[in-house]
Parts: C-alpha cells; structure tokens; sequence
C-alpha cells in the first residue's frame, strides 16, 4: 500500500495555465506538507496543515493556494504557471511522536511540474 | 549564514570505504535532527534520527554535537546501493511542524 501517493507523476503545461496537484496519505497523520525542490536540490518547504488548519505558509506567491479537505488530503493549485515554478513539488505527512515532540516525514513520490 | 549546511560533494569512495559526511546548523533552540536519503529522481526517505547520545544502525553511524552544533553521519564498509544524496534534517524550532533540509552531500560508491 502507497503511504502517501500524488498525482499526477509528471505534468507538463504551457505559461499562464491553471493546474492541480492532488495528494493523499493512508498513514493516519494530522500535519500534511507541500515542498518544493529545484533544479539545485534544494527542497524547501511551501505549506504545511495541521488537522486541515494551515499552519505554516512559507513566503510563496499567491498563485500557489493549498487546499485541505480532510486531514488524509492536501491539494495544490497553481494559476497562471511561469517557467520558474518548473521544480519537482513533494507532498509529506507526520505525525508528533514523543514528549520531545520528535517526528518523521514520510514524502510522496513528487510531482515534476515543466512549464514551458 | 544558511540555516543547515552541508558540503555538497560529490564524495567518490571505493567499495568498503568508510565515509563520514557533516552538517552544521544555525539555531541553537533546534530539537530534533535526522539524515534523510535521496537517490536520483525519487523522493527523501527518512535514514536514521539523530539522539544526542548518539545512535548506530548497522552501518550507519549518526551523532550530535548540540555545542558545536554539528551533525555527522558515518557510514561504514560502503556498498554501491548507499551511492545516493544524504539530506542533513533539522526542526528549527520547537512547535514548528517543519523540517528545514540541508542541500545534501552526494556519495558515489564505485566498485
């Protein structure tokens, strides 16, 4: 079983398109995550939800809105795409273990966005 | 000054070389640290947590230097399946349910 699986694997889009990218956990996490890695490797994060409550927004444009329907699911939409949002987008999910409220990510198999 | 650090590599090492890689961080309020693994075009996947009294895992080695505020990884006896980028993992803040990532050392395991 897929721990945390998105969609789609590969999108490639012209500049100014509007498109989605949908993400699921199966783990029974409360905190979802959207990261962001470039063409340097450098993977930052963009948002993260807490019981679907937002509760980290990274400086992002405003082009970029997540959305949380429930605590197993945490989409991206993304308007009027530009060449500099071309990047692999990774989704993630943790839970709070311990009284150090210690925890570990589990990532999604990313999404390769190329705006063209 | 980068909030996590590390040197980029890439490290070329021989089968059954022992490799160490380290990582450096800003804020000393950080609690919690791990070494994430990256093979090419996949996404990260959690290696090991990192303890202050340091922890093994086969042979994988991870330690912290909360006042000097390093961390390292050593690996021993390198196979090929360890040729991967190893991310330095740091939670800068307490609360704050977020990981800020280092941008990976590569290692290339050569037979």
């Amino acid at each position: 079983d897929t721990a945390v699986s998105q969609t789609p694997k590969y999108l490639v889009t012209q500049m100014g398109n509007d498109k989605s990218i949908k993400c699921e956990q199966n783990l029974g996490h409360d905190t979802m995550y959207w990261y962001k890695q470039d063409s340097k490797k450098f993977l930052k994060i963009m948002f993260s939800y807490n019981n679907k409550e937002l509760i980290i927004n990274e400086t992002v444009p405003n082009r970029f809105s997540p959305k949380s329907p429930d605590k197993a699911h945490l989409n991206l939409h993304i308007n009027s795409l530009e060449l500099g949002d071309s990047a692999v987008y990774f989704c993630a999910s943790s839970q709070v273990i311990g009284l150090a409220g210690s925890y570990e990510q589990y990532f999604g198999p990313g999404t390769r966005l190329t705006v063209t | 000054r980068k909030e996590v650090e590390q040197d980029p590599g890439p490290f070329n090492v021989p089968e059954g070389a022992t490799v160490a890689f380290n990582c450096t961080y800003s804020n000393s309020a950080s609690q919690s640290f791990f070494w994430y693994r990256q093979d090419c075009r996949k996404e990260p996947k959690l290696l090991m947590s990192v303890y202050s009294s340091g922890n093994e895992d086969g042979r994988f080695t991870a330690q912290l230097n909360r006042a000097s505020q390093y961390i390292s990884l050593l690996i021993r006896d390198s196979k090929l399946s360890d040729s991967a980028t190893y991310l330095c993992v740091v939670n800068i803040a307490t609360g704050r349910r977020a990981l800020t990532f280092g941008s990976g050392t590569r290692l290339q395991v050569q037979p």
